[in-house]
């Protein structure tokens, strides 16, 4: 079956550094992956998409990349701050709406 | 000037009982969404709604049952509630049908307890 997986545990990082999350999907080709922070009692907030053909996106702090031959997608956050501490979800939407389990992101001061 | 509002934001029910939970939501969009965040945090699209048409059903027990008064409104209806409903339910809304390129912009949600 279609499955997007991301490593469930929970990342620590030191503040200042760079965290690193993984999105690995199997059984399908998305045409598109989408990045969500989710805060505690909070609903999922749009981050980042990134289309196949595209190798590499940017916003701001945060970085993600999509290799359609590891069937992976990275999603970086440079210079790490508390404040960035939330799990992050990825999403694959075409042709299926699915989610991943999220990543929860610690950066420790 | 909430985006996507829902409510109620908690709701504690008895087993067997009939409840709603309604969603609105001011961007304009065309496309909305039901969504259920069980404990294990996965979140599993339930249905869309692109302009009050269903667009999207997955595999959801018939006792949810989906209300689109008109674009801006999507209601979830859910009959002869059992434990395993408990839940947080997220409604969402897009510009257009079709996830791609387009964001979804998600309510606070609403926690479903099923006693």
């Amino acid at each position: 079956s279609q499955k997007i997986e991301q490593n469930s545990e929970a990342l620590n990082i030191q503040e200042g550094k760079t965290a690193t999350l993984t999105c690995n999907y199997t059984n399908y080709s998305p045409a598109y992956l989408q990045w969500y922070r989710q805060d505690p009692g909070r609903g999922p907030v749009f981050l980042l998409l990134i289309r196949e053909n595209e190798k590499e996106k940017r916003k701001e702090r945060l970085k993600v990349t999509f290799d359609t031959t590891l069937k992976q997608s990275l999603f970086h956050i440079t210079a790490s701050q508390p404040a960035d501490s939330a799990t992050y979800l990825c999403a694959s939407v075409d042709p299926k709406i699915i989610f991943g389990k999220g990543t929860r992101l610690h950066i420790l001061p | 000037d909430t985006a996507v509002s829902q409510t109620p934001k908690y709701l504690v029910t008895q087993m067997g009982n009939d409840k709603s939970i309604k969603c609105e939501q001011n961007l304009g969009h065309d496309t909305m969404y039901w969504y259920k965040q069980d404990s294990k945090k996965f979140l599993k699209i339930m249905f869309s709604y692109n302009n009050k048409e269903l667009i999207i059903n997955e595999t959801v027990p018939n006792r949810f049952s989906p209300k689109s008064p008109d674009k801006a409104h999507l209601n979830l209806h859910i009959n002869s509630l059992e434990l395993g409903d408990s839940a947080v339910y997220f409604c969402a809304s897009s510009p257009r049908a079709g996830l791609a390129g387009y964001e979804q912009f998600f309510g606070p949600g609403t926690r479903l307890t099923v006693l």
